[in-house]
């Protein structure tokens, strides 16, 4: 079945240091969506990226979305402490009509 | 406050013991998805309702079943526990089952 796998599992760095994670499906997705995790939270989307290539910006964030649309980035420009928790990619294959498949995560911690 | 509401938040049983998870979904949305994520793992998809209806299954044990209601709530019923049941339980919500999901606060499960 479709595998969606996310390096690094897990990252610290100082406030004020980027942060890159890496989102890598084994099927060609048609849409990919990102979420994160507070500590002792829930999921909250963050935003969703449909074309080929697209490239996307939220603040301190960028959002990329592959040639091949099999995989993905999040890069957090400048962290700050409230940039701590789990971050999630989570893709729909094209073959597959609903089933969004999250990924494996990446936990950032950010300490000052 | 994502809209999509779960009960309990809590719920501490023996093994051996059936439980049952509550959720209600944001107002107007068809589509209901329940995760399993274990201490520091990722989302476990179990299974997705869409208008009443079975719409894709994922991970989910034959000791576990789900239903929506014709208001749309879901129930997640977990029978048998063994103690690696222990896990947070997320209900999520969506329009129409392939965009955005809106996650509850989730329901932390502990089998003794």
């Amino acid at each position: 079945g479709q595998q969606v796998m996310q390096i690094p599992q897990y990252q610290h760095v100082q406030e004020g240091e980027d942060f890159t994670t890496y989102c890598n499906s084994s099927t060609t997705l048609s849409n990919i969506q990102w979420y994160k995790q507070r500590p002792g939270g829930h999921p909250v989307f963050l935003i969703q990226l449909v074309k080929s290539g697209e490239v996307k910006k939220q603040k301190r964030l960028t959002f990329q979305f592959g040639e091949a649309k099999k995989n993905s980035s999040l890069h957090i420009t400048a962290t700050q402490t409230t940039d701590v928790g789990t971050y999630f990619c989570a893709g729909i294959n094209t073959g597959t009509a609903s089933k969004l498949t999250f990924g494996t995560g990446t936990r950032l911690q950010v300490t000052l | 406050d994502s809209g999509v509401t779960q009960t309990p938040k809590h719920l501490i049983t023996a093994t051996g013991q059936r439980v049952t998870l509550r959720c209600s979904p944001r107002s107007g949305d068809l589509s209901v998805y329940w995760y399993q994520q274990s201490l520091d793992q990722g989302l476990q998809f179990l299974i997705q309702y869409y208008n009443g209806e079975e719409r894709a299954k994922g991970n989910i044990l034959e000791r576990f079943s789900a239903q929506q209601f014709p208001d749309l709530h879901s129930e997640l019923n977990l029978s048998s526990l063994e103690l690696g049941d222990s896990a947070l339980y997320f209900c999520a919500s969506s329009v129409d089952g392939v965009e955005t999901q809106y996650f509850g606060p989730g329901t932390r499960l502990l089998v003794l």
